[in-house]
């Protein structure tokens, strides 16, 4: 597509249900990062992924986020057992090659998350 | 490790208003710095980028200069606007010094009245 899609746009869930939130990075993208911004709070970085690979995942905060990538594309972000702390705005961002040296990163609009 | 720090805001100027928003860093190797600015409800766009010292990254107005001796890419503009509203990030990338993952400052906010 033209740019990155994340879906959906705003979320309300209850605190302990399972959310997932889907990225769709531009085509032809190789790379997809997934970031969390919290209120007053920098980008926090979540994972990565190289194709359908993520090589890292130490920034998840807990063993209740995970992330899957398939078919070099669309990316989803589950968040299992949602708490208070979770709330935040929920963003990704693909670029051409990995890294995306250059500044060759573009975001999506992000899923705004609120665990009420 | 790396690391960016931002003057926290907000920032509130009069329209036409000078602006600087001060950005530090501290990286491992030698870093390509950038600036990117979130308009309300949208996602990060890049607003420009140097990649070696002393370059200076311009757009819309917009310069930094990256400064390797004082570890700063200080965001300026000569006359704000009121569609300069916008939260600005600073980030670095430093894949010399192995870190792959774009390192994003808190972000300042800036408030420009007409």
């Amino acid at each position: 597509g033209a740019g990155v899609s994340q879906s959906p746009s705003n979320k309300v869930t209850e605190k302990g249900k399972d959310v997932e939130l889907r990225c769709d990075p531009i085509s032809g993208h190789t790379a997809l990062y997934w970031y969390r911004q919290s209120l007053g709070q920098g980008l926090e970085f979540l994972i990565y992924f190289q194709g359908n690979s993520a090589p890292d995942k130490s920034g998840l905060p807990s063993d209740r986020f995970s992330a899957e990538r398939t078919g070099g594309s669309v990316s989803t972000l589950t968040i299992q057992r949602t708490q208070q702390e979770d709330s935040a705005v929920y963003l990704c961002a693909s670029s051409f090659n990995f890294p995306g040296q250059g500044g060759g990163y573009t975001f999506g609009s992000g899923t705004r998350l609120t665990v009420v | 490790g790396n690391s960016v720090t931002q003057m926290e805001g907000p920032v509130t100027l009069s329209e036409e208003a000078f602006l600087t928003i001060n950005c530090t860093y501290t990286a491992t190797g030698y870093p390509s710095l950038f600036w990117y600015v979130q308009y309300p409800g949208e996602g990060l766009q890049l607003l420009l980028k140097a990649t070696k010292a002393d370059d200076k990254g311009s757009n819309k107005g917009f310069e930094a200069t990256y400064r390797k001796e004082t570890t700063s890419f200080h965001l300026e503009k000569g006359s704000v606007q009121v569609s300069d509203s916008a939260v600005y990030f600073c980030a670095l990338s430093d894949v010399s010094g192995g870190s792959y993952i774009p390192t994003f400052g808190r972000g300042t906010s800036l408030i420009v009245h007409p």
